[in-house]
């Protein structure tokens, strides 16, 4: 696609419930991150891909918390037993090589946890 | 964790006059890059510039970086109201972005 596409863009789910979000990067880009960003601030890095290897996930808040992209392109960001702190946009960028260059952010997906 | 802290938090400027936003940071960078978000919106590269280099130009857009005092400056010259947004600093450590909190800039026609 032309841009990095996130889905749903918007998810209400009830404490408790699981929930998983979608990153589709732009064709080709070798590294994928999620962000979650809270409303007045900047976005928070919570993980980071190379292709499919997960380099760093230092940023995931807790162990409910996890991210795969199992082969290299969409990733999927899971929150389990979600909490009402985890309301929050959660962003996926993409970018063409290793390493930060020029990154490209999808429009992000508002999880309201009720 | 975010790394980058930008000064001021908010900017009240009128259409026409010049937009400077800081940003200081704490580690070793390889590279600042500044980003805009437009109301909630996506976040759109706007320039970077590499840990070997002072200043860089892009439009109406100036940045420097000064390495010794950990620190980087945005201006945005002859602003337009389409200018309204947030602008995020955003730090390198080699492989992840590591942004501020923003500031936010209101430019009135």
């Amino acid at each position: 696609g032309a841009g990095v596409s996130q889905s749903p863009r918007y998810k209400v789910t009830k404490r408790g419930q699981d929930v998983a979000l979608r990153c589709d990067p732009i064709s080709g880009h070798v590294s994928l991150y999620w962000y979650r960003q809270a409303l007045g601030q900047g976005p928070e890095f919570l993980t980071y891909f190379n292709y499919e290897a997960q380099q760093d996930k230092s940023g995931l808040p807790n162990d409910r918390f996890s991210a795969e992209r199992p082969e290299g392109s969409i990733s999927t960001l899971t929150i389990q037993r979600t909490e009402q702190r985890d309301s929050a946009m959660y962003r996926c960028a993409s970018s063409f090589g290793q390493g930060t260059t020029e990154a490209f952010f999808g429009q992000g997906t508002r999880l309201t946890v009720v | 964790s975010q790394q980058g802290e930008e000064d001021p938090q908010a900017l009240s400027i009128q259409e026409g006059e010049n937009a400077t936003m800081n940003c200081s940071y704490k580690t070793s960078i390889n590279n600042l890059q500044w980003y805009r978000q437009n109301s909630g919106r996506g976040l759109v590269h706007l320039i970077l510039i590499r840990s070997n280099e002072r200043e860089k130009h892009s439009g109406r857009l100036r940045v420097t970086l000064d390495t010794s005092k950990k620190s980087s400056s945005l201006l945005i010259t002859a602003s337009r109201a389409a200018d309204t947004a947030s602008y995020f600093c955003a730090t390198d450590n080699g492989y992840a972005l590591n942004f501020g909190k923003g500031t936010s800039l209101l430019v009135t026609p």
